[in-house]
């Protein structure tokens, strides 16, 4: 059973759009929500973070939206670059208090191609 | 450079051979967290320590596999016996404690061992 599914394997965007990445969660526990952006052969890059009790947190060109009756987070991008091009996967955590340790829970990744 | 690092990157290895894996973890940060990724799926929370305890453990570690923490700074993470389906890319993350790092639960990745067992 999956927790955090990203149903879109991959997405196609023109630069200098927007890029629109999408996550939905099954467990309503998890309290903190995060992005990261993963290049072949490398590690996991964090980018941007929301906490359950926010509804929108933005870091420069990076907005994340949260949902929670809907279970459901997005991550928009703007404007998209071509160095914007690689995998990018949700996770969600229950953090300390849901027993987890804040451990991460990881969608399967949504592959992101920004096109000149 | 202060993140993350992994050794090795990469490792080959015979089915039934036993690997060690070696993780250096941002210095100031307590927590540590090892995951492992397949193709196609997003990494997957394997063990977890806290300095040196190991507090928890995922029902994906079998018992082939060990974690050590031994004076709460690297960690190693063995495989014993290997098998074909422990193929992977080992990713190992640390973090603060999220009440010393404002409620964040951020963890950082290093690049990665990627174990193929032949």
């Amino acid at each position: 059973d999956q927790q955090v599914k990203q149903n879109s394997p991959s997405l196609s965007v023109q630069e200098g759009r927007i890029s629109i990445l999408n996550c939905d969660y099954t467990n309503s526990m998890f309290d903190y929500f995060l992005w990261y952006k993963k290049y072949p052969a490398e590690g996991p890059t964090f980018l941007i973070s929301i906490s359950s009790i926010k509804d929108k947190n933005e870091d420069g060109r990076f907005t994340v939206f949260l949902n929670k009756s809907a279970k459901h987070l997005s991550l928009h991008i703007v404007p998209s670059q071509p160095g914007d091009s690689a995998v990018y996967f949700c996770a969600a955590t229950k953090g300390d208090y849901g027993g987890s340790q804040g451990n991460l829970i990881f969608g399967k990744g949504t592959k992101l191609s920004v096109k000149p | 450079d202060t993140g993350v690092s992994q050794n090795p990157r990469h490792k080959i290895t015979k089915r039934g051979q036993n690997v060690t894996f070696r993780c250096d973890p941002i210095s100031e940060h307590n927590r540590l967290y090892w995951y492992r990724q397949t193709l196609g799926q997003g990494p997957e929370f394997l063990t977890y320590f806290q300095n040196e305890a190991q507090l928890e453990k995922s029902r994906l570690l079998s018992d082939r596999f060990s974690a050590e923490r031994p004076k709460g700074s690297f960690s190693t993470l063995e495989i014993q016996r290997t098998e074909q389906g422990d193929s992977a890319m080992y990713l190992c993350a640390s973090s603060l404690n999220p009440g010393l790092a404002g409620g964040k639960y951020e963890q950082y990745f290093g690049p990665g061992t990627r174990l193929t067992v032949t």
